[in-house]
């Protein structure tokens, strides 16, 4: 089957750094994405990896491993708006979204 | 200069009423999607339209009904609705092919939250 796992929460401090990891098996690949949710909110388009490294957008970056079926988000410099919901997708062979569950970041002053 | 609109953005209802939610996108795009995400926030993928031809139907009760009158609307109609149809119901849309690419970043609507009482 299809799975998309991805840590349920973390916590991190104001100013920090934070990596939410996302590992994936799909049949076939066409790309990942990165989105982000606020509660109550739509997710919004963060990032989209199809070849493999560091794709770099301001305060944000994604990193692929096509390889090890492996990817994450980094975020720097946490400001306390960033407290959401990061969720990871995948696009199969048949170019559809396979969603993990999201991980809940949690900002602290 | 709402991208991805839908409507109602709140229902509450009885079990057995037949309901339905509209979304509509100004992007031009070609594929139009409906997600459910329940309370554990898992989306699940429920219909797409591409062109007014459905390309993708999970294994969803034949109570919902997606209906797109053209390439900009998609709406999804519920009958007997059910206690277990709670959830925020959101609508998407993506390019499909542009330019010979294949450019599939999904744009959100705001979300239907529907309460099944």
């Amino acid at each position: 089957g299809q799975n998309i796992d991805q840590p349920t929460e973390m916590t991190a401090t104001e100013g920090a750094i934070v990596q939410i990891n996302c590992t994936y098996q799909t049949s076939g690949f066409n790309g990942l994405f990165w989105y982000q949710q606020h509660a109550g909110e739509a997710p919004t388009f963060l990032s989209y990896n199809v070849l493999d490294g560091l794709e770099e957008k301001g305060r944000f970056s994604s990193f692929l491993s096509r390889s090890k079926g492996y990817s994450y988000l980094l975020l720097k410099e946490l400001q306390m708006k960033d407290s959401a919901s990061y969720l990871c997708a995948v696009m199969d062979s048949n170019y559809q979204l396979i969603w993990g569950a999201g991980t809940k970041l949690i900002i602290k002053p | 200069d709402t991208a991805v609109s839908q409507t109602p953005k709140y229902l509450v209802t009885q079990m057995g009423n037949d309901k339905s939610i509209k979304c509509e996108q100004n992007l031009g795009h070609d594929t139009m999607y409906w997600y459910k995400q329940d309370s554990k926030k898992f989306l699940k993928i429920m219909f797409s339209y591409n062109n007014k031809e459905l390309i993708i139907n999970e294994t969803v009760p034949n109570r919902f009904s997606p209906k797109s009158p053209d390439k900009a609307h998609l709406n999804l109609h519920i009958n007997s609705l059910e206690l277990g149809d709670s959830a925020v119901y959101f609508c998407a849309s993506s390019q499909g092919v542009m330019a010979g690419e294949v450019v599939e970043t999904q744009y959100f609507g705001p979300g239907t939250r529907l309460l099944v009482l």
